[in-house]
């Protein structure tokens, strides 16, 4: 069964700490995403990652990183958390065996409270 | 351009049907989907259509794809309390990979 976990469910941090995100996927999967999920907004692509130490802004990259060290792990970090940055992050992975298809597999979110 | 719309709330009885829709503004993309996210959960792909295919039936779901007006619409018969979430239209970025979502609808069903 495909997995996609993510370390934390629930996160508060103060403003200006710096924030570790980590997702982790067991199928071996090349490619993954982190999402930012705001209401009224949908999701919007931060950053994606093709294969390991490969990474690619996405659409709203300003005030995160990430790293891709293995295969498996994809970690999103906020350098200096602002409130603006409160928001649920959600991480997905997707083969690219798949090559008709781009469904991408999602973890349960880390609802992450900057105050 | 990139952006996909959906309406933000839709309210339905319990055994009638529902109708989400949902317009995209690039015409190229390949395969086109439908996501539900539970409350407190991440997105799970319910269905998708290619960009080839009018109608796609899968049990209680029918996704309908209109080419020429660039319209999705996802319909559910026979609505429970357990349909009750966010439903994500989303739709391939050429051939990156990349999906762009909408705003999300939230369905809300009445016992």
């Amino acid at each position: 069964d495909v997995k996609v976990t993510q370390s934390s469910r629930y996160l508060v941090k103060r403003t200006g700490e710096k924030v570790f995100l980590e997702c982790v996927q067991d199928m071996d999967h090349e490619n993954m995403f982190w999402y930012r999920q705001d209401p009224g907004l949908g999701l919007r692509l931060i950053y994606f990652s093709y294969d390991v130490k490969m990474k690619e802004k996405g659409d709203i990259p300003e005030g995160y990183s990430v790293s891709r060290e293995k295969k498996e792990r994809f970690s999103l970090i906020l350098e200096s958390a602002s409130t603006n940055q409160t928001s649920m992050y959600l991480c997905a992975s997707r083969g690219v065996v798949a090559v008709y298809s781009y469904e991408q597999y999602f973890g349960p979110g880390t609802r992450l409270t900057v105050t | 351009g990139e952006d996909v719309e959906q309406s933000l709330f839709l309210s339905v009885r319990e055994g009638d049907s529902s109708v989400i829709n949902c317009t995209y503004t690039d015409s190229s993309s390949t395969y086109l989907y439908w996501y539900k996210q539970e409350p407190g959960a991440g997105l799970q792909l319910l269905t998708y259509i290619f960009s080839n295919m009018d109608m796609k039936q899968d049990q209680r779901l029918t996704v309908l794809l209109n080419k020429k007006d660039k319209h999705l619409s996802l319909r559910i018969a026979d609505t429970q309390t357990g349909d009750s979430a966010i439903y994500f239209c989303a739709r391939t970025s050429s051939n990156t990979g990349k999906l762009i979502f909408g705003q999300g609808t939230t369905l809300q069903v009445k016992p």
